[in-house]
Protein backbone atom coordinates (compact mmCIF):
# COMPACT_ATOMS: atom_id res chain seq x y z
CA UNK A 1 0.00 0.00 0.00
CA UNK A 2 0.86 3.96 -0.16
CA UNK A 3 0.85 4.32 3.66
CA UNK A 4 2.19 2.69 7.08
CA UNK A 5 0.35 -0.37 7.46
CA UNK A 6 -0.26 -1.49 11.10
CA UNK A 7 -2.07 -4.53 12.64
CA UNK A 8 -4.27 -5.36 14.25
CA UNK A 9 -5.83 -1.89 14.81
CA UNK A 10 -7.48 -3.24 17.84
CA UNK A 11 -6.25 -5.80 20.45
CA UNK A 12 -8.10 -6.72 23.80
CA UNK A 13 -6.04 -9.01 25.57
CA UNK A 14 -6.15 -10.35 29.69
CA UNK A 15 -3.12 -8.86 31.71
CA UNK A 16 0.04 -11.88 31.42
CA UNK A 17 -0.31 -12.33 27.94
CA UNK A 18 1.46 -12.45 25.17
CA UNK A 19 1.11 -9.73 21.97
CA UNK A 20 2.90 -9.57 18.54
CA UNK A 21 1.98 -5.69 16.52
CA UNK A 22 3.09 -5.54 13.35
CA UNK A 23 3.97 -2.70 11.37
CA UNK A 24 4.51 -2.84 7.61
CA UNK A 25 6.35 0.30 6.53
CA UNK A 26 6.49 2.58 3.32
CA UNK A 27 8.47 0.99 0.48
CA UNK A 28 12.15 1.42 0.12
CA UNK A 29 12.14 3.78 3.78
CA UNK A 30 14.85 2.42 5.56
CA UNK A 31 14.51 3.82 8.79
CA UNK A 32 11.31 2.57 10.97
CA UNK A 33 10.29 4.08 14.60
CA UNK A 34 7.97 2.70 17.18
CA UNK A 35 5.99 4.92 19.71
CA UNK A 36 3.39 4.73 22.41
CA UNK A 37 0.79 7.03 23.00
CA UNK A 38 -0.72 6.78 26.48
CA UNK A 39 -4.27 8.50 26.62
CA UNK A 40 -3.86 12.52 26.60
CA UNK A 41 -0.54 12.46 26.12
CA UNK A 42 1.79 13.19 22.84
CA UNK A 43 3.41 9.68 21.22
CA UNK A 44 7.01 8.78 23.19
CA UNK A 45 9.42 7.02 21.46
CA UNK A 46 10.22 3.21 22.07
CA UNK A 47 12.62 2.12 19.50
CA UNK A 48 14.66 3.34 16.34
CA UNK A 49 15.76 0.86 13.47
CA UNK A 50 17.75 1.51 10.49
CA UNK A 51 17.72 -1.36 8.02
CA UNK A 52 17.27 -4.24 9.82
CA UNK A 53 19.29 -3.19 13.31
CA UNK A 54 18.09 -1.64 16.60
CA UNK A 55 20.00 2.06 15.91
CA UNK A 56 18.32 2.71 19.50
CA UNK A 57 16.56 1.24 22.04
CA UNK A 58 16.55 3.48 24.59
CA UNK A 59 12.89 4.19 24.64
CA UNK A 60 11.89 0.40 25.53
CA UNK A 61 10.31 0.56 28.99
CA UNK A 62 11.52 -2.79 30.49
CA UNK A 63 12.93 -6.22 29.29
CA UNK A 64 9.20 -7.65 28.21
CA UNK A 65 9.42 -5.75 25.62
CA UNK A 66 10.87 -6.66 22.28
CA UNK A 67 11.12 -5.46 18.60
CA UNK A 68 12.63 -6.84 15.27
CA UNK A 69 12.98 -6.09 11.90
CA UNK A 70 14.73 -9.36 10.37
CA UNK A 71 14.88 -7.91 6.98
CA UNK A 72 14.80 -4.60 6.79
CA UNK A 73 11.38 -4.22 6.33
CA UNK A 74 8.35 -5.01 7.84
CA UNK A 75 8.83 -4.77 12.12
CA UNK A 76 7.09 -6.58 14.91
CA UNK A 77 6.83 -5.13 18.40
CA UNK A 78 6.41 -8.10 21.01
CA UNK A 79 5.32 -7.58 24.26
CA UNK A 80 5.43 -10.23 27.11
CA UNK A 81 3.51 -10.99 30.03
CA UNK A 82 1.47 -7.45 29.66
CA UNK A 83 0.42 -5.45 32.04
CA UNK A 84 -2.49 -2.94 32.52
CA UNK A 85 -0.50 -0.07 32.53
CA UNK A 86 0.60 -1.29 28.87
CA UNK A 87 -2.76 -0.55 27.24
CA UNK A 88 -2.02 2.56 25.02
CA UNK A 89 -1.97 3.33 21.07
CA UNK A 90 1.15 1.82 19.47
CA UNK A 91 2.26 3.78 16.74
CA UNK A 92 4.79 2.86 14.03
CA UNK A 93 6.36 5.21 11.82
CA UNK A 94 8.80 5.19 8.61
CA UNK A 95 11.33 7.44 6.71
CA UNK A 96 13.40 7.61 4.19
CA UNK A 97 16.17 9.85 5.83
CA UNK A 98 17.38 11.26 9.24
CA UNK A 99 15.02 14.55 8.43
CA UNK A 100 12.34 13.80 11.28
CA UNK A 101 9.46 13.91 8.41
CA UNK A 102 8.26 10.69 10.00
CA UNK A 103 5.41 8.90 8.40
CA UNK A 104 3.07 7.35 10.43
CA UNK A 105 0.31 4.53 10.51
CA UNK A 106 -3.07 4.68 12.27
CA UNK A 107 -1.56 2.81 15.23
CA UNK A 108 -2.98 -0.63 17.12
CA UNK A 109 -4.45 -0.17 20.35
CA UNK A 110 -3.57 -2.51 22.99
CA UNK A 111 -5.51 -2.94 25.78
CA UNK A 112 -5.02 -4.93 28.80
CA UNK A 113 -7.92 -6.51 31.42
CA UNK B 1 16.91 18.82 30.71
CA UNK B 2 15.34 18.56 26.93
CA UNK B 3 11.23 19.54 27.17
CA UNK B 4 8.49 19.61 24.78
CA UNK B 5 5.28 22.02 26.33
CA UNK B 6 2.46 22.65 24.64
CA UNK B 7 0.64 25.44 26.81
CA UNK B 8 -2.57 25.02 25.97
CA UNK B 9 -4.24 21.42 25.74
CA UNK B 10 -7.30 22.41 24.51
CA UNK B 11 -8.21 25.52 22.34
CA UNK B 12 -11.82 26.31 21.08
CA UNK B 13 -12.01 28.86 17.90
CA UNK B 14 -15.02 30.03 16.11
CA UNK B 15 -14.83 29.21 12.22
CA UNK B 16 -12.63 32.07 10.04
CA UNK B 17 -10.91 33.02 13.50
CA UNK B 18 -6.96 33.33 13.63
CA UNK B 19 -5.34 30.92 15.98
CA UNK B 20 -2.13 30.21 17.76
CA UNK B 21 -1.16 27.14 19.22
CA UNK B 22 1.62 27.51 21.54
CA UNK B 23 5.29 25.47 21.52
CA UNK B 24 8.16 25.74 23.78
CA UNK B 25 11.08 24.08 24.20
CA UNK B 26 14.06 23.49 26.65
CA UNK B 27 17.29 22.29 25.00
CA UNK B 28 21.03 23.33 25.60
CA UNK B 29 21.39 22.19 22.18
CA UNK B 30 20.75 22.90 18.46
CA UNK B 31 17.56 21.62 17.79
CA UNK B 32 14.93 20.58 14.59
CA UNK B 33 11.49 21.66 15.17
CA UNK B 34 8.31 20.04 13.61
CA UNK B 35 4.44 20.16 14.11
CA UNK B 36 2.06 17.06 13.28
CA UNK B 37 -1.93 17.29 13.28
CA UNK B 38 -3.51 13.80 13.66
CA UNK B 39 -7.51 13.91 12.59
CA UNK B 40 -9.87 11.99 14.15
CA UNK B 41 -9.48 8.37 13.52
CA UNK B 42 -6.14 8.70 11.25
CA UNK B 43 -2.68 8.91 11.81
CA UNK B 44 -0.55 11.71 12.80
CA UNK B 45 0.72 14.43 9.83
CA UNK B 46 3.27 16.16 9.05
CA UNK B 47 2.36 20.14 8.80
CA UNK B 48 5.50 21.46 8.79
CA UNK B 49 9.16 21.49 9.97
CA UNK B 50 11.90 23.68 10.54
CA UNK B 51 15.38 22.47 10.13
CA UNK B 52 17.62 25.40 9.25
CA UNK B 53 17.59 28.64 7.21
CA UNK B 54 14.35 31.17 7.06
CA UNK B 55 12.73 31.05 10.80
CA UNK B 56 9.46 31.63 8.98
CA UNK B 57 8.16 27.93 7.96
CA UNK B 58 4.98 27.32 5.78
CA UNK B 59 3.09 24.10 5.84
CA UNK B 60 0.42 22.58 4.40
CA UNK B 61 -3.35 24.11 4.99
CA UNK B 62 -2.55 27.54 5.37
CA UNK B 63 -0.68 26.72 8.30
CA UNK B 64 2.78 28.96 9.57
CA UNK B 65 5.08 28.72 12.46
CA UNK B 66 8.21 30.84 13.44
CA UNK B 67 11.11 29.68 15.49
CA UNK B 68 12.38 31.54 18.27
CA UNK B 69 15.39 30.38 19.17
CA UNK B 70 15.33 33.41 21.91
CA UNK B 71 12.45 33.09 23.02
CA UNK B 72 12.52 28.73 22.32
CA UNK B 73 9.80 29.12 21.18
CA UNK B 74 7.71 27.50 17.82
CA UNK B 75 4.06 28.61 17.98
CA UNK B 76 1.81 27.36 15.09
CA UNK B 77 -0.45 29.86 13.61
CA UNK B 78 -3.21 30.33 11.01
CA UNK B 79 -5.03 33.54 10.14
CA UNK B 80 -8.44 31.99 9.37
CA UNK B 81 -9.97 28.50 10.64
CA UNK B 82 -12.04 26.17 8.96
CA UNK B 83 -14.38 23.48 10.45
CA UNK B 84 -12.02 20.92 8.72
CA UNK B 85 -9.15 21.96 11.01
CA UNK B 86 -10.39 20.60 13.46
CA UNK B 87 -7.86 17.89 14.95
CA UNK B 88 -4.89 17.28 17.41
CA UNK B 89 -1.75 19.05 16.90
CA UNK B 90 1.79 18.07 18.23
CA UNK B 91 5.07 19.81 18.77
CA UNK B 92 8.00 17.77 17.84
CA UNK B 93 11.25 18.00 18.39
CA UNK B 94 15.03 16.75 17.53
CA UNK B 95 17.23 16.81 20.36
CA UNK B 96 19.41 15.17 18.47
CA UNK B 97 21.51 17.58 17.17
CA UNK B 98 21.68 15.96 14.09
CA UNK B 99 21.04 12.13 14.38
CA UNK B 100 17.75 13.23 14.30
CA UNK B 101 15.60 10.57 14.41
CA UNK B 102 13.98 10.19 18.01
CA UNK B 103 11.45 12.88 18.35
CA UNK B 104 10.40 14.32 21.46
CA UNK B 105 6.38 15.22 21.26
CA UNK B 106 4.83 18.05 23.34
CA UNK B 107 1.14 16.28 24.93
CA UNK B 108 -0.93 18.11 22.37
CA UNK B 109 -3.77 20.62 21.89
CA UNK B 110 -6.88 19.87 20.67
CA UNK B 111 -8.17 22.49 18.35
CA UNK B 112 -11.93 22.41 17.97
CA UNK B 113 -13.41 25.27 15.18
CA UNK B 114 -17.15 25.99 16.11
CA UNK B 115 -19.46 27.50 13.27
Amino acid sequence: GAGVSQTPSNKVTEKGKYVELRCDPISGHTALYWYRQSLGQGPEFLIYFQGTGAADDSGLPNDRFFAVRPEGSVSTLKIQRTERGDSAVYLCASSWSNTGELFFGEGSRLTVL
Amino acid sequence: AQSVTQLDSQVPVFEEAPVELRCNYSSSVSVYLFWYVQYPNQGLQLLLKYLSGSTLVKGINGFEAEFNKSQTSFHLRKPSVHISDTAEYFCAVSFSGGSNYKLTFGKGTLLTVNP
